[in-house]
C-alpha cells in the first residue's frame, strides 16, 4: 500500500547509545518530517525538509541530526541518546506546504 | 498562552448523540487549519481540513470562527468506532512548513 513506511517500530537504546531511524515515502512527495509525541504535548517537530537536498530544524532540533538521502527517503539519527529522548517519533510526509500529512506509523524509542 | 490549545477531555458522550468541541489559536495571522483523528498507539489520520466557509463531510462539520481565534468540529449521530483522540492543527502562515499541533481532544462513545 501507498504511504509512509517507518522503521524500526520499537527500540530501546541505553544512555549514550545511538541509532538512526529510517522512513520511506512512495508518494512522490516534496517535503518530509520528523515529529515527536510526548504524553500531554502536542506533536513537536525535530526537523523538515521541504525539498530533497533541503533540511531545516524545527521547534526541538538539539540532539537529532536528520539526513534527506533522496525523494523518498529521510531519516533520523540520535547520536547520543538521552532518557529525555524517550518518545514516540513520526515520520511524515505531504504533497505541499498547505496540504495535510500522511504519517508513519511511528517508532516507540525507550532510552534507559 | 499556547499557541493552539484543547480542552484534553475526555469527553464522554453516549452513542448517537451530537459532540463537539473547540481548538482556540493565539496567532490571529493564521492561514490554515486541520483536524486530525489519532486512535490509541496508532498515527495520526487527516480528518478533515478547515475552510473558511465551514465544510461537512457525512456526520462531521468543521467550522473557523476568525474574530474569536477557534475551530470547531461537530459529530452528528455518534458512533462507537469515532472513539479516538482529536487534533487541532494550525498553519501559522501560509506555505509554512511548522504546523502547531494542539496536544488533542480525547472522545469516548459509550454504548
Amino acid at each position: 500500500n501507498a504511504g509512509v513506511t517507518q522503521t524500526p517500530k520499537f527500540q530501546v537504546l541505553k544512555t549514550g547509545q545511538s541509532m538512526t531511524l529510517q522512513c520511506a515515502q512512495d508518494m512522490n512527495h516534496n517535503s518530509m518530517y520528523w515529529y515527536r509525541q510526548d504524553p500531554g504535548m502536542g506533536l513537536r517537530l525535530i526537523y523538515y525538509s521541504a525539498s530533497e537536498g533541503t533540511t531545516d530544524k524545527g521547534e526541538v532540533p538539539n540532539g537529532y541530526n536528520v539526513s534527506r538521502l533522496n525523494k523518498r527517503e529521510f531519516s533520523l539519527r540520535l547520536e547520543s541518546a538521552a532518557p529525555s529522548q524517550t518518545s514516540v517519533y513520526f515520520c511524515a510526509s505531504r504533497e505541499a506546504a498547505n496540504y495535510g500529512y500522511t504519517f508513519g506509523s511511528g517508532t516507540r524509542l525507550t532510552v534507559v | 498562552r499556547k499557541e493552539v490549545e484543547q480542552d484534553p477531555g475526555p469527553f464522554n458522550v453516549p452513542e448517537g448523540a451530537t459532540v463537539a468541541f473547540n481548538c482556540t489559536y493565539s496567532n490571529s495571522a493564521s492561514q490554515s487549519f486541520f483536524w486530525y483523528r489519532q486512535d490509541c498507539r496508532k498515527e495520526p489520520k487527516l480528518l478533515m481540513s478547515v475552510y473558511s466557509s465551514g465544510n461537512e463531510d457525512g456526520r462531521f462539520t468543521a467550522q473557523l470562527n476568525r474574530a474569536s481565534q477557534y475551530i470547531s468540529l461537530l459529530i452528528r449521530d455518534s458512533k462507537l468506532s469515532d472513539s479516538a483522540t482529536y487534533l487541532c492543527v494550525v498553519n501559522p502562515r501560509w506555505g509554512n512548513y511548522q504546523l502547531i499541533w494542539g496536544a488533542g481532544t480525547k472522545l469516548i462513545i459509550k454504548p
